[in-house]
C-alpha cells in the first residue's frame, strides 16, 4: 500500500519570504499526487494535481510542486507568501491503478508572521 | 454552486447516544467518503462508496455504519457513540471514471462524545 509523510508538521515564515513544503511517498507502482489546503474551520481545497508529464506542476494562489520520482518526493513551494496562505496542507497519493483509496499525510500547518 | 452539504454543523452527544450525520452533493459525483480528522493524525477513511449501491471499509470502520440512500446521499451512523469518536468529520465525492479525480469536501461537522 502506499503512503505518505510529510516531513515538517509546523513551518513559520514571515511574509513576503519563499516557503517549501515538503512530502515525500511510497508506493511499489506509479501514483498520481496531490496538495490540499484548508482554512481555518473549512474543508479541504484542492491546490494542484500531478498526474503525468511535465514534473513542475502549477496550482491555485501562486502554488507549485515539483515531482521527482527518484526521490519519491512532491514538494510544494511558493516563492513569496502572504498572511491569506496561513493554513493546513495535506500532501495525498493514490496509486494509478487498482481500488485502494486515496491516502492523506499528516499535514503541515504553515503560519505567515507579519 | 452548495457543492458537498454536511449537516449538522456542530454536535455534542453523551457516551452511548446514536447518531447519523448527513451529507449529499449536487455534482452528479459517482464517488462518495467519509473521513475523520484529529490534530496530528492527518484525515484518516472511514467509509467510501464507489458508487451508488456499493460500500466498503476504509482505515478506521469500527463504531461505525453508513448508508448510500441514492447517488445524491451518504450517511454516516454511530449506534453508540464513544469518547474516542470525538472529531471533525468531512464528507467528500468525486467523479469516479479515473482515479485521477480530485475530491471535494463538505465543511465537517465537529462532533463531540461527553
Amino acid at each position: 500500500a502506499q503512503s505518505v509523510t510529510q516531513l515538517d508538521s509546523q513551518v513559520p515564515v514571515f511574509e513576503e519570504a519563499p516557503v517549501e513544503l515538503r512530502c515525500n511517498y511510497s508506493s511499489s507502482v506509479s501514483v498520481y499526487l496531490f496538495w490540499y489546503v484548508q482554512y481555518p474551520n473549512q474543508g479541504l481545497q484542492l491546490l494542484l494535481k500531478y498526474l503525468s508529464g511535465s514534473t513542475l506542476v502549477k496550482g491555485i494562489n501562486g502554488f507549485e510542486a515539483e515531482f521527482n520520482k527518484s526521490q519519491t518526493s512532491f514538494h510544494l513551494r511558493k516563492p513569496s507568501v502572504h498572511i491569506s496562505d496561513t493554513a493546513e496542507y495535506f500532501c495525498a497519493v493514490i496509486r494509478n491503478s487498482g481500488n485502494t483509496p486515496l491516502v492523506f499525510g499528516k499535514g503541515t500547518r504553515l503560519s505567515v508572521i507579519a | 454552486n452548495a457543492g458537498v452539504t454536511q449537516t449538522p454543523k456542530f454536535q455534542v452527544l453523551k457516551t452511548g447516544q446514536s447518531m447519523t450525520l448527513q451529507c449529499a452533493q449536487d455534482m452528479n459525483h459517482n464517488s462518495m467518503y467519509w473521513y475523520r480528522q484529529d490534530p496530528g493524525m492527518g484525515l484518516r477513511l472511514i467509509y467510501y462508496s464507489a458508487s451508488e449501491g456499493t460500500t466498503d471499509k476504509g482505515e478506521v470502520p469500527n463504531g461505525y455504519n453508513v448508508s448510500r440512500l441514492n447517488k445524491r446521499e451518504f450517511s454516516l451512523r454511530l449506534e453508540s457513540a464513544a469518547p474516542s469518536q470525538t472529531s471533525v468529520y468531512f464528507c467528500a465525492s468525486s467523479e469516479s471514471r479515473g482515479r485521477n479525480q480530485p475530491q471535494h469536501f463538505g465543511d465537517g461537522t465537529r462532533l463531540s462524545i461527553l
